[in-house]
């Protein structure tokens, strides 16, 4: 168990939805980062928040937005669904920045 | 930004045989180098990572390198097992800020 916690496991709705996905990082990990994996494929990275305050963005998606809250836990929120949103979303916490990475086991999202 | 280029994509060994992936960077500037394991449908694991002020590293059967002239840095694991059998991803972190790149993955496969 790496500490990382993300709900829900699995999350199945229609196109055009919204849905928001939750991460709690590892007890003492300022550093939260989102990732998005799709079939067999690798991990591209969305976001990543330092101590409530956004540090680096990849190539995130304007329907897409995060947030990190005072008590560190982050929240990502994916609207106006598309079919190929449909992915497999990790969220990873950090000691610090520059730092080893911890991926909780993620938020497998399914769009009809 | 950050781009990290892995090779081979796929890697077919027989157990007992070493298995070598290789990764390039771009940014000269970056300083950290970890290495994912990714067992089918779970979560990336740090398996090794190595920083920019360090040529190699090594714990137990597995070992990075890092070529900071060449920008390349590569992952050796030895004398390979059944459950060394996953995926396997490079990244990358960048000097101006700390996103992790990830490189592609590469899906090593050792027989029996």
């Amino acid at each position: 168990d790496s500490g990382v916690t993300q709900t829900p496991k699995h999350l199945i709705t229609a196109t055009g939805q919204r849905v928001t996905l939750r991460c709690s990082p590892r007890s003492g990990d300022l550093s939260v980062y989102w990732y998005q994996q799709s079939l067999d494929q690798g991990l591209q990275f969305l976001i990543q928040y330092y101590n409530g305050e956004e540090r680096a963005k990849g190539n995130i998606l304007e329907r897409f937005s995060a947030q990190q809250f005072p008590d560190l836990h982050s929240e990502l929120n994916l609207s106006s669904l598309e079919l190929g949103d449909s992915a497999l979303y990790f969220c990873a916490s950090s000691r610090q920045e520059n730092s080893p990475l911890h991926f909780g086991n993620g938020t497998r999202l399914t769009v009809t | 930004g950050e781009n990290v280029e892995q090779h081979p994509s796929t890697l077919s060994v027989q157990e007992g045989d070493s298995a070598v992936i290789k990764c390039t960077y771009s940014d000269s500037a970056s300083n950290y180098f970890p290495w994912y394991k990714q067992e089918l449908g779970k979560r990336p694991q740090l398996i090794i990572d190595i920083r920019s002020n360090v040529g190699e590293k090594k714990d137990q059967r597995i070992a990075v390198t890092l070529n900071k002239t060449a920008k390349h840095f590569s992952l050796h694991i030895t004398e390979t097992q059944p459950e060394d059998s996953a995926v396997y991803f490079c990244a990358a972190s960048g000097s101006n800020d700390y996103k992790l790149s990830f490189g592609a993955g590469t899906t090593v496969t050792v027989r029996a």
